[in-house]
C-alpha cells in the first residue's frame, strides 16, 4: 500500500546550519506530495507542496523537489532559524483521498 | 482564513466513559478527517469522511464511530474510553481539487483516559 518514511528525529543544528530531512514514499500512479509544520501547542500547517514529477515546492526558504526515480521528496533549508524549532512531517496524497503521514522529525535549532 | 476548530485543548476522561469529541471548520469543506498522533508513530488516520453523512474507516476504527449530520461538523466518538485511547487527536478539513488540495487542521485535542 501507499506509504511515506522519513528520518527518525530528532535533528539537533545551530543557529544557520544547512537542513535537509530526508523523506521517501511509496506509491502507485501519480501523487501529490506535502510537507506540513507542526510548532510546539499547535495542530499541523502546510509548509509546501508538489503535485507532479519535477516540481519544485518552496515556502519560507525552505524547499522540496519531487523525484519520481527516487521516489523522494526532501526537506531542505540552508540557514536555519531558532524559529524553525518545530516537527515536521511528510505526506502523500492521491486520487482526491485520504493523506499518509510519515512518523514526523522533530527539528531543534539552537542558538 | 480558513478555521478548523476542536471543541477542547484538553480533555480528562475516565475508562469506560462515552466520549465527544467535536470539530467545525467554517469553509465548506466537502472531505473532513479524524487522526490520533502519538510519538514515533506520526498521524494515524481513524475515521474520514467525504461529505455529509458519508464516512469511510481509515487505518485505525476500532473503538471510534464518527457522525457527520452537518456540512461544517465532525464528531469523534470513543464509544468506551480506554487507557489505550490517551493521544492527541487532530481533525482536518479539505476541498479536494486536481491540483492536490491542502488539508487545514486544527489546534489538536489532548485527550488523557484515567
Amino acid at each position: 500500500g501507499d506509504s511515506v518514511t522519513q528520518m527518525e528525529g530528532p535533528v539537533t543544528l545551530s543557529e544557520e546550519a544547512c537542513l535537509t530531512i530526508n523523506c521517501t514514499y511509496t506509491a502507485t500512479g501519480y501523487p501529490s506530495l506535502f510537507w506540513y509544520v507542526q510548532y510546539p501547542g499547535e495542530g499541523l500547517q502546510l509548509l509546501l507542496k508538489a503535485t507532479k514529477a519535477d516540481d519544485k515546492g518552496s515556502n519560507k526558504g525552505f524547499e522540496a523537489t519531487y523525484r519520481k526515480e527516487t521516489t523522494s521528496f526532501h526537506l531542505e533549508k540552508g540557514s536555519v532559524q531558532v524559529s524553525d524549532s518545530a516537527v515536521y512531517f511528510c505526506a502523500l496524497e492521491k486520487n482526491f483521498n485520504k493523506f499518509y503521514f510519515g512518523s514526523g522529525t522533530k527539528l531543534n535549532v539552537k542558538p | 482564513d480558513v478555521k478548523v476548530t476542536q471543541s477542547s485543548r484538553y480533555l480528562v476522561k475516565r475508562t469506560g466513559e462515552k466520549v465527544f469529541l467535536e470539530c467545525v471548520q467554517d469553509m465548506d469543506h466537502e472531505n473532513m478527517f479524524w487522526y490520533r498522533q502519538d510519538p514515533g508513530l506520526g498521524l494515524r488516520l481513524i475515521y474520514f469522511s467525504y461529505d455529509v453523512k458519508m464516512k469511510e474507516k481509515g487505518d485505525i476504527p476500532e473503538g471510534y464511530s464518527v457522525s457527520r449530520e452537518k456540512k461544517e461538523r465532525f464528531s469523534l466518538i470513543l464509544e468506551s474510553a480506554s487507557t489505550n485511547q490517551t493521544s492527541m487527536y487532530l481533525c482536518a478539513s479539505r476541498t479536494p481539487d486536481r491540483d492536490g488540495t491542502e488539508a487545514f487542521f486544527g489546534q489538536g485535542t489532548r485527550l488523557t483516559v484515567v
